[in-house]
């Protein structure tokens, strides 16, 4: 029982690089969220996505993409890594039928440099 | 105004001493309201959950909810060391509507228990 998968755990990017944030789940949830998590600042929403082909923008979107094109996939896109972007990223799903919860992936940290 | 404010703590006790760990939200909408357990370098993990006003009881563990005040607390009956960890309240909406169960969440409070 994998429940949300994060990849990498670790990165160091250099300032204007790229990469991709793999997130999978095997929960069949319809819901999924990207957060990213800085010291003493809590979770901030990324984008979120209720469904394969659905995404929208949370309270944080600059310099993200994402795209559903499964259930069980939800990529997270850094386009020219800029040093505001090192923190910590959290993956997490959550089930329609349930109004409370998420299930986190275990974050994967990232440093710009 | 943040939607959810969270005592920032960080908080350190003694093993067997009762904790109480607190936060306040602006947003009438909420219902759901959680407290997730983060340990270090993990991801967090939903510890309590309660719907509008009233208490849960899991354990050691209390969850208290009061809409008219807007605040939402966590007590920690007789702390342990494995208590040790980061505790961050959430609320939302629901999964229905336009919320699709997004959750805003507050700062964490960083708790030590030390034997």
């Amino acid at each position: 029982n994998a429940g949300v998968t994060q990849t990498p755990k670790f990165r160091i990017l250099k300032i204007g690089q790229s990469m991709t944030l793999q997130c999978t789940q095997d929960m069949n949830h319809n819901y999924m969220y990207w957060y990213r998590q800085d010291p003493g600042m809590g979770l901030k929403l990324i984008y979120y996505s209720v469904g394969a082909g659905i995404t929208d923008k949370g309270e944080v979107p600059n310099g993200y993409n994402v795209s559903r094109s499964t259930t069980e996939d939800f990529p997270l896109r850094l386009e020219l890594a800029a040093p505001s972007q090192t923190s910590v990223y959290f993956c997490a799903s959550s089930s329609t039928r349930q109004s409370y919860g998420y299930t986190f992936g275990s974050g994967t940290r990232l440093t710009v440099v | 105004q943040k939607e959810v404010e969270q005592d920032p703590g960080p908080l350190s006790v003694p093993e067997g001493a009762i904790v109480s760990l607190n936060c306040t939200y602006s947003n009438s909408a909420f219902q759901y309201f959680m407290w997730y357990r983060q340990y270090s370098r993990k991801g967090p993990e939903l510890l309590m959950y309660t719907y509008s006003s009233g208490n849960k009881e899991d354990g050691r563990f209390t969850a208290q909810v009061d809409k008219s005040s807007k605040y939402i607390s966590l007590f920690i009956r007789d702390s342990q060391p494995s208590d040790s960890a980061t505790y961050l309240c959430a609320s939302g909406s629901g999964a229905g509507g336009t919320s699709y169960g997004k959750l805003t969440f507050g700062q964490g409070t960083i708790l030590t228990v030390h034997p």
